[in-house]
């Protein structure tokens, strides 16, 4: 089993231009999560979804923040425009069921200058 | 609102010394809580999951206690290993009737042993 996938690995980009991070959950896990990771503000969760359809999207920031779960073995989430305060690192984990044990993704770090 | 708090921050030992890291939560209607381990540059990996029905859980080396009605758990480490070097990250679910409340997560505790 491969885990979860996470691309890119690195990320770095300019004020204002869209940026799209990638997820492939565990096979077979139901549920997926994105958090961000930061010195000042630790792990936060974003959003999660289950079985293909978003749950709870409160933790994400602004409007300028989207995510997508086209299939089971799919997410993305896009930043667009994005800002310098953007800047951290970005966990995608999945589970078998919503409250079972939750499995990580190596993370994005993404830099916006 | 669920806090999680992890006292120390940081924590130094020499190797083969048993230590005892610590999480506090401030809201005792929790479904589980689940201890995580992160090295520099990684993802988190998890190390033990506690059902709020369950007092400890063991792996190994680690053994991890839970005392809801306190707000407390702890993760015991022992005979530390150099290797055993990462921050410890506390996560704790809470518990919305359905068991679907969403983690929330400590800032950690950075371990370094020492050979």
């Amino acid at each position: 089993d491969a885990g979860v996938i996470q691309s890119p690995r690195h990320e770095v980009t300019e004020m204002g231009q869209e940026v799209t991070l990638r997820c492939k959950p565990i096979s077979g896990h139901n549920s997926l999560f994105w958090y961000r990771q930061t010195m000042m503000r630790g792990l936060e969760l974003l959003i999660y979804f289950n079985n293909n359809v978003p749950i709870d999207d409160s933790g994400m920031p602004e409007d300028r923040f989207s995510a997508k779960m086209p299939n089971a073995s799919f997410s993305t989430l896009k930043i667009q425009p994005s800002e310098p305060r953007d800047s951290a690192v970005y966990f995608c984990a999945s589970s078998p069921r919503l409250v079972n044990e939750q499995f990580f993704g190596p993370g994005t770090r993404l830099t916006v200058l | 609102k669920q806090e999680v708090t992890q006292i120390p921050a940081a924590l130094s030992v020499p190797e083969g010394e048993n230590l005892v890291l610590n999480c506090s939560f401030t809201d005792s209607a929790i479904y589980n809580l689940q201890w995580f381990r992160q090295d520099p540059g990684k993802g988190l990996t998890s190390l033990l999951l506690i059902q709020s029905s369950q007092r400890e859980q063991t792996s190994g080396r680690l053994n991890a206690s839970l005392d809801k009605s306190s707000g407390r758990s702890t993760l015991y480490i022992a005979a530390s290993q150099p290797g055993d070097s990462a921050t410890y990250l506390c996560a704790v679910r809470g518990d919305d009737g359905g068991g679907q409340g969403n983690l929330i997560f400590g800032k950690g505790t950075k371990l370094s042993v020492k050979p």
